[in-house]
């Protein structure tokens, strides 16, 4: 199926670093969210992101709604060894999709102390 | 809030065996459910979307017979894997939404071995 292209793939990272990542879709989406995974664990969402050009923080984290709609971006300030683990962007489309995500392929971020 | 619980957490069984796996709403009404798999390193890949008192929804390729779910309530549905082979072995996830347009909520997954 459709899935959003995320990139990069991987990050390793020296603690104390931001990181950047970005998602792109051909398609439109109406809701953009983030979420991290942990080995072992289900994804854990981070940010939402509901209008076209929305800029929200959590924390450290800062995720922006491309004002294309058609894009996705997510910051991590002055990252720590606990940011390690895999991040997911998801967009939710609209119409009768009855709220089916679609996903990108994700990003390993490593940490070093 | 927006927790949703998943069980058994692990599971190893013999070829052959039928699993059921649980996922629960545990603080809100989730009108929809869906099921996932997962293998090492990749992404989600949806195998089915549930609505609650309504059959599922199957994406291509998914077979309804090997994998039944039900969704009986706002807070419960559940997957059966049937007759599992080693080739159904897999990390699978659930997640919940409330009303339209919410987000979803995953659980922390079941990690399915057959032997």
């Amino acid at each position: 199926g459709q899935q959003l292209n995320q990139s990069p793939q991987s990050m390793f990272i020296q603690e104390g670093e931001d990181v950047s990542m970005n998602c792109t879709s051909s398609s439109i989406f109406n809701t953009w969210l983030w979420y991290k995974q942990d080995p072992g664990e289900g994804p854990v969402l981070l940010i939402a992101l509901y209008k076209a050009g929305e800029l929200t923080s959590n924390g450290r984290l800062t995720a922006q709604f491309g004002i294309t709609r058609k894009d996705s971006f997510l910051n991590i300030s002055a990252s720590i060894p606990s940011d390690v683990g895999i991040y997911f962007c998801a967009g939710l489309a609209g119409g009768t999709s009855y709220g089916k995500l679609t996903f990108g392929q994700g990003t390993i971020l490593t940490v070093h102390p | 809030g927006a927790v949703v619980s998943q069980h058994p957490s692990r599971v190893i069984c013999k070829s052959g065996t039928s699993v059921k796996i649980e996922c629960r709403s545990l603080d809100f009404q989730a009108t929809t459910m869906f099921w996932y798999r997962q293998f090492p390193k990749q992404s989600l890949m949806l195998m089915a979307t549930s609505n609650e008192g309504s059959k599922a929804t199957y994406e291509q390729g998914v077979e309804k017979d090997k994998f039944l779910i039900n969704h009986a309530s706002l807070t419960l549905s559940t997957l059966t894997v049937t007759s599992a082979h080693p080739e159904d072995s897999s990390f699978y996830i659930c997640s919940a939404r409330g009303a339209r347009g919410q987000p979803q909520h995953f659980g922390d997954g079941t990690r399915l071995s057959i032997l």
